[in-house]
């Protein structure tokens, strides 16, 4: 069964200032990927994805992923962060043709001014 | 365009009591999942339908029963609510395995 790791519970971050964060994925084939962003008391925005094709996906909101197949990982960056970038986000794989998202724990991510 | 909507959004009940959480979708999407969302785990896949009349189950089924009789709508249903499944349940809809979710706005449910 696959499974998704998000390493940070919780980043703070300046407003202005680059973000990453990661997540590792562990499924034996190259899954689909996403990208999710939750703000408070909503559902599950999709910044990006990748199924197949170039490694570095552009998003909404300015957000970017890397698609790292050596390192089974898929990490979210933006280059300068706004104040209403503050969430919390998820990484989700799914096996190829097939339906079923498997979640990461989630990364909070703080702003502060 | 009203996407995927859920109702209601939040609801306590006791131990024992029975309830159905509605969900309705608006863009004829074939797929549909249930995923309950808790502090630290993420969200896990509870069922999910691959279309009217077909249901399966996800990570987590036990202690909920879905149905598909239509394709807008993809209700789930506790038959005896247990305080472990106190959570926020949020309903996702998709044309098709291919395309990504689209998310309701979630159930706040508490079970006392």
């Amino acid at each position: 069964a696959q499974s998704v790791t998000q390493p940070d519970i919780h980043i703070t971050v300046s407003e202005g200032a680059s973000l990453e964060l990661r997540c590792n994925y562990s499924y034996g084939a190259t899954p689909y990927l996403f990208w999710y962003v939750q703000s408070p008391g909503q559902g599950l925005q999709l910044l990006l994805k990748y199924f197949s094709g170039d490694t570095l996906v552009q998003g909404i909101k300015g957000f970017e992923a890397e698609f790292k197949r050596s390192q089974s990982s898929f990490n979210l960056r933006k280059p300068s962060v706004h104040w209403s970038d503050a969430a919390e986000y998820f990484c989700a794989v799914a096996p190829p043709n097939d339906y079923k998202l498997s979640f990461g724990a989630g990364t909070t991510v703080t702003v502060r001014a | 365009n009203a996407g995927v909507t859920q109702t209601p959004k939040f609801q306590v009940l006791k131990t024992g009591q029975s309830m159905t959480l509605q969900c309705a979708q608006d863009m004829n999407h074939e797929y549909m999942s249930w995923y309950r969302q808790d502090p630290g785990m993420g969200l896990r896949l509870i069922h999910y339908s691959v279309g009217a009349g077909i249901t399966d189950q996800g990570e987590v089924p036990n202690g909920y029963n879905v149905s598909r009789s239509t394709t807008e709508d993809f209700p789930l249903r506790l038959l005896s609510a247990a305080p472990s499944q106190t959570s926020v349940y949020f309903c996702a809809s998709s044309r098709d395995r291919y395309q990504p979710q689209h998310f309701g706005d979630g159930t706040r449910l508490s079970i006392l």
